[in-house]
């Protein structure tokens, strides 16, 4: 079974207005960590947000929000205010045991989104 | 600029031929992890050092495939007789790993493109 499900087509997203990325997760292990990255045309990864899985709270960083939905393995990224620049490859991703194992991340397949003016 | 750097950034090369990667990551990082990325996929995983032990291999990793980290620096991923499948994106990132409060979020570099004609 895939370990991150990334299933939406690509998005479009009017300039100024949310959109919300899905990602569903599957784990056994209870210590998780989950990122979401962004690659624009440029190609580099710029990592955006994290949520670990004993966080209680929604992460938040700027404009960025996790919403983590612990029963339904889900990890959505939301975006508020849409700008421009935000038009990229967005990736979810999990490390499995908590940040001192071995962090390699597993990647979903990316959503492309698209911010129209 | 004190990020991860990768060296060469494009690569192209005839099919049989043997190709080297560099990649010199975050000073103070004692993580260092390859992943190759084909046209739009994710990252996947090949390989992971801590200091200068390789701790695992993906099996995407076939043995025409070597990864080196010799002194737990700079590491260097070499691929031998390049097939045309080997046209990929190759992701070095690095991590500091294990440190209390560290994420286990990935830092990574620009990538090196290889194209096998």
């Amino acid at each position: 079974a895939q370990k991150i499900t990334q299933t939406q087509p690509g998005m479009f997203v009017q300039e100024k207005e949310a959109v919300t990325l899905d990602c569903t997760y599957d784990t056994s292990d209870p210590s998780y960590g989950l990122f979401w990255y962004k690659q624009p045309s440029s190609g580099e990864m710029i990592f955006l947000i994290y949520q670990g899985s004993y966080d209680q709270q929604n992460a938040t960083e700027g404009r960025y929000s996790l919403n983590f939905q612990k029963a339904r393995k889900s990890a959505n990224l939301v975006i508020s205010a849409s700008q421009l620049g935000d038009s990229a490859m967005y990736f979810c991703a999990m490390r499995e045991g908590g940040s001192g194992a071995n962090s390699k991340l597993t990647f979903g397949k990316g959503i492309t989104l698209s911010v129209r003016p | 600029d004190t990020g991860v750097s990768q060296d060469p950034r494009h690569k192209i090369t005839k099919r049989g031929q043997n190709v080297t990667f560099r990649c010199d990551p975050i000073s103070e990082h004692n993580r260092l992890y390859w992943y190759r990325q084909t046209l739009g996929q994710g990252p996947e995983f090949l390989t992971y050092f801590q200091n200068e032990a390789q701790l695992e291999k993906s099996r995407l990793l076939s043995d025409r495939f070597s990864a080196e980290r010799p002194k737990g620096s700079f590491s260097t991923l070499e691929i031998q007789r390049t097939e045309q499948g080997d046209s990929a994106m190759y992701l070095c990132a690095s991590s500091p790993g294990g440190s209390i409060g560290s994420t286990g979020e990935l830092f990574f570099g620009e990538g090196s493109r290889l194209t096998v004609l």
